[in-house]
């Protein structure tokens, strides 16, 4: 079976400008969830996907937003671009939602922005 | 508020000696516990993972972890280290709602 897909993998953008990547979850898995990863904030959670609907949210600001598709594919979407949001961007699906726990999450390779 | 404590930021070990990598959280309710690797531009691995029951748990590559509830603590361990496990581990709780709260990681240098 194959794995979490994140395309691009390597990203360069100015100030100003917004980026949309992409993420492909395994096969079946229903959830897609985010998180950047940078050296000072470690990673941070930004948000999940469950049948197309977004269920939970980390703090970050609303320049920050994703969408899912009937297929379980996930996008994520940043405009405004800052110098600050140049991290690894990871994706990461699990097959369920569990009501009273957390199901096993399963990361891509990850989508390095780099923000000039 | 949720959060997860590594308090090693970096360990130095020499290749053959035993490991060990500690983890402790701070969760209101019963937590979902995982240790993941993860090795340079890469994406994060996953090591093994706790939800209930036997509180030693195994996982890939010879590691294993022990979950005591009593200490908040869900520490990885390996009984002999090889050159191929340099790297960043993870530690991470899971939340309802597949939210993951992340420890800061502990990154691993195998000497020869």
């Amino acid at each position: 079976k194959a794995g979490v897909t994140q395309t691009p993998r390597y990203l360069i953008k100015t100030r100003g400008q917004q980026v949309t990547l992409s993420c492909s979850p395994i096969s079946g898995h229903r959830s897609v969830s985010w998180y950047q990863q940078t050296p000072g904030q470690g990673l941070q959670f930004l948000f999940e996907y469950f049948s197309e609907t977004q269920r939970n949210k980390g703090n970050f600001p609303g320049r920050f937003s994703g969408r899912q598709f009937s297929n379980s594919r996930s996008e994520m979407n940043v405009s405004t671009l800052e110098l600050g949001d140049s991290a690894l961007y990871l994706c990461a699906s699990s097959r369920i939602r569990l009501a009273g726990g957390a199901d096993t999450q399963y990361f891509g390779p990850g989508t390095r922005l780099t923000v000039l | 508020a949720q959060s997860v404590t590594q308090p090693d930021i970096h360990i130095t070990v020499s290749e053959g000696a035993s490991l060990e990598l500690r983890c402790n959280y701070s969760y209101g309710a019963t937590p979902y516990l995982f240790w993941y690797v993860q090795s340079p531009g890469q994406g994060l691995q996953l090591l093994l993972k706790y939800f209930s029951g036997d509180t030693l748990v195994q996982g890939i590559k010879g590691f294993e972890a022990e979950f005591k509830r009593s200490q908040s603590s869900f520490n990885l361990r390996k009984p002999s280290v090889h050159w191929s496990d340099a790297a960043e581990y993870f530690c991470a709780v899971g939340k309802t709602g597949n939210q993951f709260y992340f420890g800061t990681g502990t990154s691993l240098t195998v000497i020869p």
